[in-house]
């Protein structure tokens, strides 16, 4: 299985701040078809995930500008930025490239 | 307006058997594929099965054994039968939506407690 590993494990910003959260991959994302399946997502207290990012950089309907995705191959970022009180929660990455897909261990991101 | 939403009983008995079911709407199944990701409590997320749009199912190896999804697409229904529950199944069962391979519409779960 593909291993997903997200640093920090928590961070704490203040409002309008900018972080960055890093997530690396034990094999290389690019899949056959030339697509790197690497998403980000977060989940908010007591909510079920919701998708930010997929394919590195593309973000999803809806998500604000201040979310960017990087990265390829093996390493990726997320960034915000201006860094809004409904920001907080877990992020994660996920990978689907390869079966089974799977996700890293999240990172708590805390307002200050 | 993509919905999904999962139902099932949140108290199963060790060695028992997990029947949930996620119905679907604002979408077709024969268009887009269901997948189940569980978390256990202040835990990560464990992808566990795909239901894809043509009808053709994959599992997470490490679970495959007790697994089996299936759906009803007249009634937009995605359905998980796990077996051989043990304690380290109680998890929040998720079902999400997903255009490809990555999962974009998630629903809001529910909580699954393995006890006796």
């Amino acid at each position: 299985d593909v291993v997903m590993t997200q640093t920090p494990v928590s961070m704490s910003v203040s409002l309008g701040g900018q972080v960055s959260i890093s997530c690396r991959s034990s094999q290389s994302l690019v899949h056959n078809n030339g697509n790197t399946y690497l998403s980000w997502y977060i989940q908010k207290p007591s909510q079920s995930p919701q998708l930010l990012i997929y394919k590195v950089s593309n973000r999803f309907s809806g998500i604000s500008d201040r979310f960017s995705g990087s990265g390829s191959g093996t390493d990726f970022t997320l960034k915000i930025s201006r860094v809004e009180p409904d920001d907080l929660g877990v992020y994660y990455c996920g990978q689907g490239t390869q079966y089974p897909l799977t996700f890293g261990s999240g990172t708590k991101l805390e307002i200050k | 307006e993509v919905q999904l939403k999962e139902s099932g009983p949140g108290l199963v008995q060790p060695s028992q058997t997990l029947s949930l079911t996620c119905t679907v709407s604002g979408f077709s199944l024969t268009d887009y594929s269901v997948h189940w990701v569980r978390q256990p409590p202040g835990k990560g997320l464990e992808w566990m099965g795909v239901m894809w749009s043509g009808g053709s199912t994959a599992y997470n190896s490490a679970l495959k054994s007790r697994l089996s999804i299936s759906r009803d697409t007249s009634k937009s229904q995605v359905f998980l039968k796990m077996n051989s529950l043990q304690t380290e199944d109680t998890a929040i069962y998720y079902c999400t939506r997903s255009t490809g391979i990555t999962p974009d519409y998630w629903g809001q779960g529910v909580m699954v407690t393995v006890s006796s």
